[in-house]
C-alpha cells in the first residue's frame, strides 16, 4: 500500500518569504498528488494538485513540483503572507477495485511571522 | 449549492453511547469518504462508498459501521462509543475518476468528545 511522508511538521517563515514543504510516497504507480490547506477549525481544501505528466504546476504564489523518479513532489509558496498561516496536507492515491483512496501526509504547521 | 454538510457539528458522548453522524452532498458525486482527524496524525480513513449500496473500510474501521442506502447520504455509526474515538469526523466526496484522480471536497466537520 502507498505510504507517505511529510516534512517538516512546523515551519515558521518571515512574511514575505518563501516556503517549501515536502512529500514522498511509496507506490510507484501513484499518479495524482493533491495539496490541502487547513485554516484552524476549517475544513480542508484542495490547493493545487499535480499530475504525474508534468513536473511542475504553478498558481500564481503556489506551485508544486514532481520527481516521479525518487518519488517525492513539493509545495512552494512564495511572498508568503498571514493569510498563508495554516497546516498544508499532502497526498497520493492508491487504487483498490477501481475506487481511488487518498493516503495524507501528516501535515505542516507553517506560521507567517510579520 | 450547499456542498458536503455534516451533522451534528459537535458532540459529547459518554462512554458506551451510541451515535450517528450524517454526512450530505448535493453534487452527485459517486464517492464519499469519513475519515477521522487526530493532532499529529493527518487524515485517517474510516470507511469509504464507491456508489449507492456500497461500503469498504478503511485505514481504521475497527469501532465504526457506515450505511450509503442513498447516494447523497453516508452515514457513520458508533455502536458503543470509547474514548479513543474522540476526535474530529470529516465526510469527504468525489467524482468517479477512475485513476485519474480528483478532488476531494470535504465537510465542515464533526467534533466528538467521548467521556
Amino acid at each position: 500500500g502507498e505510504n507517505v511522508e511529510q516534512h517538516p511538521s512546523t515551519l515558521s517563515v518571515q512574511e514575505g518569504d518563501s516556503a517549501v514543504i515536502k512529500c514522498t510516497y511509496s507506490d510507484s504507480a501513484s499518479n495524482y498528488f493533491p495539496w490541502y490547506k487547513q485554516e484552524l477549525g476549517k475544513r480542508p481544501q484542495l490547493i493545487i494538485d499535480i499530475r504525474s505528466n508534468v513536473g511542475e504546476k504553478k498558481d500564481q504564489r503556489i506551485a508544486v513540483t514532481l520527481n516521479k523518479t525518487a518519488k517525492h513532489f513539493s509545495l512552494h509558496i512564495t511572498e508568503t503572507q498571514p493569510e498563508d498561516s495554516a497546516v498544508y496536507f499532502c497526498a497520493a492515491p492508491i487504487y483498490l477495485q477501481g475506487a481511488q483512496k487518498l493516503v495524507f501526509g501528516q501535515g505542516t504547521r507553517l506560521t507567517i511571522n510579520p | 449549492n450547499a456542498g458536503v454538510t455534516q451533522t451534528p457539528k459537535f458532540r459529547v458522548l459518554k462512554t458506551g453511547q451510541s451515535m450517528t453522524l450524517l454526512c450530505a452532498q448535493d453534487m452527485n458525486h459517486e464517492y464519499m469518504y469519513w475519515y477521522r482527524q487526530d493532532p499529529g496524525m493527518g487524515l485517517r480513513l474510516i470507511h469509504y462508498s464507491v456508489g449507492e449500496g456500497t461500503t469498504a473500510k478503511g485505514e481504521v474501521p475497527d469501532g465504526y459501521n457506515v450505511s450509503r442506502l442513498k447516494k447523497q447520504n453516508f452515514l457513520l455509526g458508533l455502536e458503543s462509543a470509547a474514548p479513543s474515538q474522540t476526535s474530529v469526523y470529516f465526510c469527504a466526496s468525489s467524482p468517479l475518476s477512475g485513476r485519474a484522480g480528483n478532488e476531494q471536497f470535504f465537510g465542515p466537520g464533526t467534533r466528538l468528545t467521548v467521556l
